[in-house]
């Protein structure tokens, strides 16, 4: 089974931060990487796929990198809506297993 | 629009069967594979199980491997998960949501979840 690992589990940041959240695989999973954003009570939104591909809606502040074991989702200008509980995902195989989560707070 | 509602949710004592369902609308349920994530109270998200779009293909975590059993019915645009012999561990809230692209695929859209607690 591929195993998903996100750094770091908290990140404090204040409006307008640049940050930066890394998930690494345990295998290569090319470039099949997800990431969501999931709000307190809310079901996860799609925010990236295939590594670097904007979900619809998604603003142009979000990014996507990487390939094979190391990725990273970056929101460049945070804004007080990007407060949230992140997700990577892998899904290069039918087991679509994600990260273990990043919780955005305000710094 | 597309549309996924959950259904079927409560209070199960630890060994007893609950059977979740997710009615799904505004878009061709039998041409996507579809799927149930669920997230334990404060915890994160756990894939539990997809089937693909005749129901022949099916994967499951493997903590619920011989437990839990996914279906479909795609005359009635519906999606089930049948749960068997609930442990403590299972309580959480239960999300179906519609799989969409290559390889295993992503989860486009998800319904609003229905939370189940395994509790005496």
């Amino acid at each position: 089974d591929i195993q998903m690992t996100q750094s770091p589990s908290t990140l404090s940041a204040s409006v307008g931060d640049r940050v930066s959240i890394t998930c690494r695989a345990s295998q290569s999973i090319d470039d099949w990487l997800a990431w969501y954003q999931q709000k307190p009570g809310k079901a996860p939104k799609l925010l990236i796929y295939k590594t670097s591909i904007l979900g619809g809606g998604v603003p142009p502040r979000f990014s996507g990198g990487g390939s094979g074991t190391e990725f990273t989702l970056t929101i460049s200008g945070l804004q007080p809506d990007d407060f949230a509980t992140y997700y990577c995902q892998q899904y290069n195989t039918y087991s679509q297993k994600f990260g273990q989560g990043t919780k955005v707070e305000i710094k | 629009e597309v549309q996924l509602v959950e259904s079927g949710g409560g209070l199960v004592q630890p060994g007893g069967s609950l059977r979740l369902s997710c009615a799904a609308s505004g878009f061709t349920f039998s041409n996507y594979w579809v799927t149930w994530v669920r997230q334990a109270p404060g915890k994160g998200l756990e894939w539990v199980a997809n089937i693909k779009q005749d129901g022949r293909e099916k994967y499951y975590v493997d903590s619920v491997k011989g437990r839990f059993t996914i279906s479909r019915d795609n005359a009635k645009n519906s999606l089930s998960l049948q749960m068997n012999s609930l442990r403590a561990d299972d309580t959480a809230v239960y999300y179906c949501a519609r799989v969409y692209g290559g390889k295993g695929g992503v989860f486009d859209y998800w319904g609003q979840g229905t939370l189940v607690t395994v509790s005496s």
